[in-house]
């Protein structure tokens, strides 16, 4: 079955340095793989996708995530992080065989930005 | 172009009441996936909608129900609302096709008393 882990429910940042989310995925195939923030009182929002094109995709606002097979990991970074980037990050994989739009969920990361 | 929109964003139930929730997904899209998020659970799927089918559903009881009409709009019903069905229900809609983006709605927060 397909699965995703934060390693981290917590990071905390000063403006202006790197941003480092870490996700572990399992998958019996080639999988497909999200990161979604999550802003207060707010829905989700897709930061950027893997969908076994290039292995470093880039997404919105700064955001990329570099897919390594052999590490299981996607994990997310941006290099200098804004106030505005504080937010629950979620990695997400696609659902297995038949589960063709069933995102599950990690259980996210809190990003904290300080001055 | 308009975004998913949910209906109403705010709801207040009591013990075994029963719930509708409303989503509309962005125009042309043909798939509509419910998920609830909990502090306790997470973000967990729900059951998705296709042409007005059925086609995925996750690990919940036979209170939580849902359609989906034929211009893609779909409703959610929770029947006998329990404590434990205080959530954020959010609602995605998408093209239909295997790892196609999912565009969520706003959600609808729900307060059982």
């Amino acid at each position: 079955a397909q699965s995703v882990t934060q390693l981290d429910s917590h990071v905390s940042v000063s403006e202006g340095t790197p941003v480092l989310l870490r996700c572990n995925y399992s998958s019996s195939y080639s999988p497909s793989l999200f990161w979604y923030v999550q802003h207060p009182n707010k829905g989700l929002q897709l930061l950027l996708k893997y969908t076994s094109a290039a292995t470093l995709v880039k997404g919105i606002n700064g955001f990329e995530a570099e897919f390594k097979k052999s590490e299981t990991s996607f994990h997310l970074t941006k290099p200098s992080a804004h106030m505005s980037d504080a937010a629950e990050y979620f990695c997400v994989v696609i659902g297995g065989s038949g589960g063709y739009n069933k995102l599950i969920f990690g259980a996210g990361t809190r990003l904290a930005v300080h001055p | 172009k308009a975004g998913v929109t949910q209906t109403p964003r705010y709801l207040i139930k009591t013990r075994g009441q029963q719930v509708t929730l409303s989503c509309s997904p962005i125009s042309g899209h043909r798939s509509v996936s419910w998920y609830q998020q909990t502090p306790g659970q997470g973000l967990q799927f729900l059951f998705e909608y296709f042409s007005e089918t059925q086609r995925n559903k996750g690990n919940f009881p036979g209170r939580f129900s849902g359609r989906q009409f034929s211009n893609s709009r779909s409703e959610m019903n929770v029947s006998t609302l329990e404590l434990g069905d205080s959530a954020l229900y959010l609602c995605a809609s998408s093209w239909g096709g295997r790892a196609d983006t999912q565009y969520f709605g706003p959600g609808t927060r729900l307060t059982v008393l």
